[in-house]
Protein backbone atom coordinates (compact mmCIF):
# COMPACT_ATOMS: atom_id res chain seq x y z
CA UNK A 1 0.00 0.00 0.00
CA UNK A 2 1.39 3.11 -0.83
CA UNK A 3 1.71 5.76 1.77
CA UNK A 4 3.55 8.16 4.26
CA UNK A 5 4.46 6.97 7.79
CA UNK A 6 5.65 9.13 10.93
CA UNK A 7 6.57 8.15 14.22
CA UNK A 8 6.10 8.39 16.77
CA UNK A 9 2.25 9.29 16.37
CA UNK A 10 2.35 10.98 19.64
CA UNK A 11 5.17 12.10 22.07
CA UNK A 12 4.99 14.24 25.02
CA UNK A 13 8.77 15.36 26.27
CA UNK A 14 10.80 18.23 28.22
CA UNK A 15 12.04 21.10 27.34
CA UNK A 16 15.68 20.82 25.97
CA UNK A 17 15.82 16.81 25.75
CA UNK A 18 16.85 16.38 21.96
CA UNK A 19 13.94 14.20 19.55
CA UNK A 20 13.53 12.81 16.07
CA UNK A 21 10.38 12.31 14.38
CA UNK A 22 10.97 9.83 11.11
CA UNK A 23 9.39 9.90 8.18
CA UNK A 24 9.37 7.37 5.81
CA UNK A 25 7.45 6.85 1.96
CA UNK A 26 7.53 4.11 -0.06
CA UNK A 27 6.44 6.08 -3.38
CA UNK A 28 9.86 6.25 -4.90
CA UNK A 29 8.36 10.20 -4.52
CA UNK A 30 11.71 12.63 -5.39
CA UNK A 31 9.69 15.59 -2.89
CA UNK A 32 9.30 15.44 0.41
CA UNK A 33 8.24 18.18 3.09
CA UNK A 34 7.79 18.83 6.97
CA UNK A 35 4.70 21.15 7.94
CA UNK A 36 3.18 22.30 11.23
CA UNK A 37 -0.28 22.79 11.96
CA UNK A 38 -1.57 25.45 15.04
CA UNK A 39 -4.84 26.52 15.57
CA UNK A 40 -5.75 29.92 13.71
CA UNK A 41 -2.83 29.28 12.04
CA UNK A 42 -2.90 26.64 9.33
CA UNK A 43 -0.34 24.75 8.23
CA UNK A 44 3.27 25.95 8.07
CA UNK A 45 6.21 24.53 6.16
CA UNK A 46 9.06 23.65 8.20
CA UNK A 47 11.38 22.49 5.61
CA UNK A 48 11.11 20.59 2.29
CA UNK A 49 13.78 18.52 -0.55
CA UNK A 50 13.48 17.65 -3.51
CA UNK A 51 15.78 14.71 -3.66
CA UNK A 52 18.15 13.06 -2.02
CA UNK A 53 20.64 15.46 -0.18
CA UNK A 54 18.82 18.45 -1.05
CA UNK A 55 16.77 20.51 1.57
CA UNK A 56 15.57 23.77 2.26
CA UNK A 57 14.07 26.17 4.19
CA UNK A 58 10.23 26.41 4.86
CA UNK A 59 8.35 29.66 6.25
CA UNK A 60 9.09 28.14 10.01
CA UNK A 61 12.33 26.66 10.08
CA UNK A 62 13.76 28.04 13.53
CA UNK A 63 14.56 25.15 15.91
CA UNK A 64 14.59 22.40 13.39
CA UNK A 65 16.59 20.30 11.17
CA UNK A 66 16.54 17.67 8.92
CA UNK A 67 18.49 15.25 6.92
CA UNK A 68 17.75 13.24 3.15
CA UNK A 69 20.24 10.88 3.36
CA UNK A 70 17.89 8.41 1.83
CA UNK A 71 15.14 8.95 -1.11
CA UNK A 72 12.56 7.42 0.85
CA UNK A 73 13.84 9.01 4.92
CA UNK A 74 13.17 12.76 5.76
CA UNK A 75 13.64 12.54 9.81
CA UNK A 76 12.82 15.81 11.32
CA UNK A 77 14.87 16.51 14.19
CA UNK A 78 14.19 19.27 17.25
CA UNK A 79 17.76 19.36 18.47
CA UNK A 80 16.46 21.65 21.99
CA UNK A 81 12.58 21.44 21.94
CA UNK A 82 11.00 24.15 23.59
CA UNK A 83 7.51 24.43 24.66
CA UNK A 84 6.41 26.68 21.59
CA UNK A 85 7.11 23.79 19.18
CA UNK A 86 3.91 21.81 21.01
CA UNK A 87 2.03 21.13 17.42
CA UNK A 88 0.42 18.58 15.11
CA UNK A 89 2.99 17.87 12.64
CA UNK A 90 2.68 16.49 9.11
CA UNK A 91 5.14 14.97 6.85
CA UNK A 92 4.40 14.84 3.52
CA UNK A 93 6.09 13.56 -0.18
CA UNK A 94 4.93 13.62 -3.90
CA UNK A 95 6.88 13.00 -7.31
CA UNK A 96 8.82 15.20 -9.01
CA UNK A 97 6.10 15.86 -11.56
CA UNK A 98 3.13 15.11 -9.83
CA UNK A 99 0.53 17.42 -7.82
CA UNK A 100 -0.52 15.76 -5.54
CA UNK A 101 1.10 15.55 -1.74
CA UNK A 102 0.52 12.77 0.27
CA UNK A 103 0.33 13.09 3.86
CA UNK A 104 1.45 10.82 6.61
CA UNK A 105 -1.23 10.85 9.74
CA UNK A 106 0.50 13.15 12.05
CA UNK A 107 2.33 13.45 14.99
CA UNK A 108 1.33 15.51 17.78
CA UNK A 109 4.05 16.71 20.05
CA UNK A 110 3.57 18.38 23.80
CA UNK A 111 6.82 19.76 25.21
CA UNK A 112 6.52 20.21 28.87
CA UNK B 1 5.81 37.21 1.31
CA UNK B 2 2.82 36.24 -0.44
CA UNK B 3 -0.47 35.50 1.59
CA UNK B 4 -3.59 33.47 0.43
CA UNK B 5 -7.08 34.38 2.12
CA UNK B 6 -9.48 32.37 2.82
CA UNK B 7 -13.14 32.43 4.80
CA UNK B 8 -12.43 30.98 8.46
CA UNK B 9 -15.79 29.50 8.49
CA UNK B 10 -18.60 28.68 6.48
CA UNK B 11 -21.91 27.13 6.66
CA UNK B 12 -24.27 25.66 4.30
CA UNK B 13 -26.95 22.92 4.25
CA UNK B 14 -26.87 19.53 2.77
CA UNK B 15 -27.80 18.80 -0.72
CA UNK B 16 -26.86 22.61 -1.42
CA UNK B 17 -24.16 24.21 -3.10
CA UNK B 18 -21.16 26.26 -1.43
CA UNK B 19 -18.33 28.09 -3.20
CA UNK B 20 -15.09 28.80 -0.62
CA UNK B 21 -13.41 31.05 -2.23
CA UNK B 22 -9.79 32.56 -1.94
CA UNK B 23 -7.37 35.30 -2.69
CA UNK B 24 -3.77 35.70 -3.06
CA UNK B 25 -0.89 38.48 -4.22
CA UNK B 26 -0.65 37.79 -8.08
CA UNK B 27 2.46 38.19 -8.07
CA UNK B 28 2.14 34.79 -6.75
CA UNK B 29 1.85 31.24 -7.28
CA UNK B 30 2.93 28.39 -10.65
CA UNK B 31 -0.34 26.74 -9.60
CA UNK B 32 -3.20 26.53 -6.73
CA UNK B 33 -3.73 23.15 -4.48
CA UNK B 34 -7.39 21.99 -2.50
CA UNK B 35 -7.09 20.28 0.14
CA UNK B 36 -9.41 18.45 2.23
CA UNK B 37 -9.12 17.68 6.09
CA UNK B 38 -11.25 16.05 8.12
CA UNK B 39 -11.16 16.76 11.90
CA UNK B 40 -8.33 15.27 13.28
CA UNK B 41 -7.10 13.65 10.22
CA UNK B 42 -4.17 14.45 7.61
CA UNK B 43 -5.06 16.63 4.89
CA UNK B 44 -5.67 14.81 1.41
CA UNK B 45 -5.56 16.25 -1.93
CA UNK B 46 -8.47 17.30 -3.84
CA UNK B 47 -7.18 19.87 -7.19
CA UNK B 48 -4.38 21.30 -8.61
CA UNK B 49 -4.78 24.43 -11.31
CA UNK B 50 -2.14 25.72 -13.00
CA UNK B 51 -4.68 27.43 -15.91
CA UNK B 52 -6.90 29.79 -15.51
CA UNK B 53 -10.90 27.98 -15.42
CA UNK B 54 -12.72 25.82 -13.97
CA UNK B 55 -12.08 21.99 -13.69
CA UNK B 56 -14.52 19.77 -12.64
CA UNK B 57 -13.74 16.25 -10.81
CA UNK B 58 -17.51 14.61 -9.63
CA UNK B 59 -19.04 16.82 -7.41
CA UNK B 60 -15.92 19.09 -6.62
CA UNK B 61 -14.77 21.68 -9.24
CA UNK B 62 -11.90 24.62 -8.72
CA UNK B 63 -11.61 27.87 -10.14
CA UNK B 64 -8.33 29.56 -11.21
CA UNK B 65 -8.01 33.05 -12.33
CA UNK B 66 -4.04 34.20 -12.23
CA UNK B 67 -4.63 37.75 -13.48
CA UNK B 68 -7.07 38.07 -10.55
CA UNK B 69 -5.41 36.45 -7.95
CA UNK B 70 -8.56 34.27 -6.75
CA UNK B 71 -9.71 30.93 -7.05
CA UNK B 72 -12.62 28.73 -5.76
CA UNK B 73 -13.44 25.43 -4.41
CA UNK B 74 -17.12 24.77 -5.84
CA UNK B 75 -18.87 21.96 -4.00
CA UNK B 76 -22.29 20.34 -5.01
CA UNK B 77 -24.87 18.30 -3.71
CA UNK B 78 -23.56 18.93 -0.35
CA UNK B 79 -23.31 15.78 1.89
CA UNK B 80 -22.93 15.47 5.94
CA UNK B 81 -19.46 13.85 4.84
CA UNK B 82 -18.59 16.97 3.79
CA UNK B 83 -17.99 18.69 7.11
CA UNK B 84 -14.47 19.44 6.66
CA UNK B 85 -11.77 22.20 6.43
CA UNK B 86 -10.73 22.89 3.19
CA UNK B 87 -7.88 24.37 2.34
CA UNK B 88 -6.15 27.02 -0.33
CA UNK B 89 -2.54 26.51 -1.01
CA UNK B 90 0.15 28.35 -3.34
CA UNK B 91 3.18 26.91 -5.11
CA UNK B 92 5.50 29.70 -6.45
CA UNK B 93 7.63 27.91 -7.92
CA UNK B 94 8.15 24.16 -8.85
CA UNK B 95 10.12 23.49 -6.34
CA UNK B 96 8.06 21.85 -3.13
CA UNK B 97 7.55 25.08 -1.29
CA UNK B 98 4.28 25.58 -1.01
CA UNK B 99 2.32 27.97 1.61
CA UNK B 100 -0.72 27.35 3.07
CA UNK B 101 -3.89 29.36 3.57
CA UNK B 102 -5.16 29.48 7.20
CA UNK B 103 -8.16 26.75 5.62
CA UNK B 104 -12.05 27.64 5.86
CA UNK B 105 -14.18 25.36 8.13
CA UNK B 106 -17.64 24.21 6.46
CA UNK B 107 -20.28 23.04 8.55
CA UNK B 108 -22.76 21.21 6.85
CA UNK B 109 -26.64 21.65 9.02
CA UNK B 110 -28.99 18.33 7.69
Amino acid sequence: EAQVTQNPRYLITVTGKKLTVTCSQNMNHEYMSWYRQDPGLGLRQIYYSMNVEVTDKGDVPEGYKVSRKEKRNFPLILESPSPNQTSLYFCASRGGGDNEQFFGPGTRLTVL
Amino acid sequence: GQNIDQPTEMTATEGAIVQINCTYQTSGFNGLFWYQQHAGEAPTFLSYNVLDGLEEKGRFSSFLSRSKGYSYLLLKELQMKDSASYLCAGEPNRDDKIIFGKGTRLHILP
